[in-house]
């Protein structure tokens, strides 16, 4: 079955520990990308990935870095995080224009 | 950045009524997209759009590609209560490989 798997969904951590979201498709997809959710704000490129070794920003990368050594994965790392990271983040894999998301993990930061 | 503006931002209708949504762009976008989100999930692709004036039907459901190419509708015929959720318009801005999205309308369907 096609899919995108994020870990974890769900995460409470404390200000400056750092942390990884994992994402990986099996779709074989060059391009992969991260969104936050924010209420009133909807999606919000964070960075993509084009192909392997090959990482863009979003429209909001910062305090965000993103590494894709492999075809199949694309984590999401926060260096240190900050409560205004507190967000809803999705993973995609995209095939032409079409992105196939992953359920989310929702992300608090105390 | 750039962020597409989806209008409106809420909706409340009785099951049965056609639902209309539109999203804009300040730019030209080569190709307009179409969510679903339901609670607790990612978004689905519902419809996809990739040439000036088409016109797209799923089921209930009609999208139509601006002929500006800086805007787009969604169309839902008869409502039924699992309608609800988050509809989201996305597109790709000419001349670059981002995929942005629009800030989404939020639907209730009312028995």
């Amino acid at each position: 079955e096609a899919q995108v798997t994020q870990n974890p969904r769900y995460l409470i951590t404390v200000t400056g520990k750092k942390l990884t979201v994992t994402c990986s498709q099996n779709m074989n997809h060059e391009y992969m990308s991260w969104y936050r959710q924010d209420p009133g704000l909807g999606l919000r490129q964070i960075y993509y990935s084009m192909n392997v070794e090959v990482t863009d920003k979003g429209d909001v990368p910062e305090g965000y870095k993103v590494s894709r050594k492999e075809k199949r994965n694309f984590p999401l790392i926060l260096e240190s995080p900050s409560p205004n990271q507190t967000s809803l983040y999705f993973c995609a894999s995209v095939r032409g224009h079409v992105a196939f998301f992953g359920q989310g993990t929702r992300l608090t930061v105390v | 950045g750039q962020q597409l503006n989806q209008s409106p931002q809420s909706m409340f209708i009785q099951e049965g009524e056609d639902v209309s949504m539109n999203c804009t762009s300040s730019s030209i976008f080569n190709t307009w997209l179409w969510y679903k989100q339901d609670p607790g999930e990612g978004p689905v692709l519902l419809i996809a759009l990739y040439k000036a004036g088409e016109l797209t039907s799923n089921g209930r459901l009609t999208a139509q590609f601006g002929i500006t190419r800086k805007d787009s509708f969604l169309n839902i015929s008869a409502s039924i209560p699992s309608d609800v959720g988050i509809y989201f318009c996305a597109g790709q801005p000419y001349n670059t490989d981002k995929l942005i999205f629009g800030t989404g309308t939020r639907l209730q369907v009312f028995p």
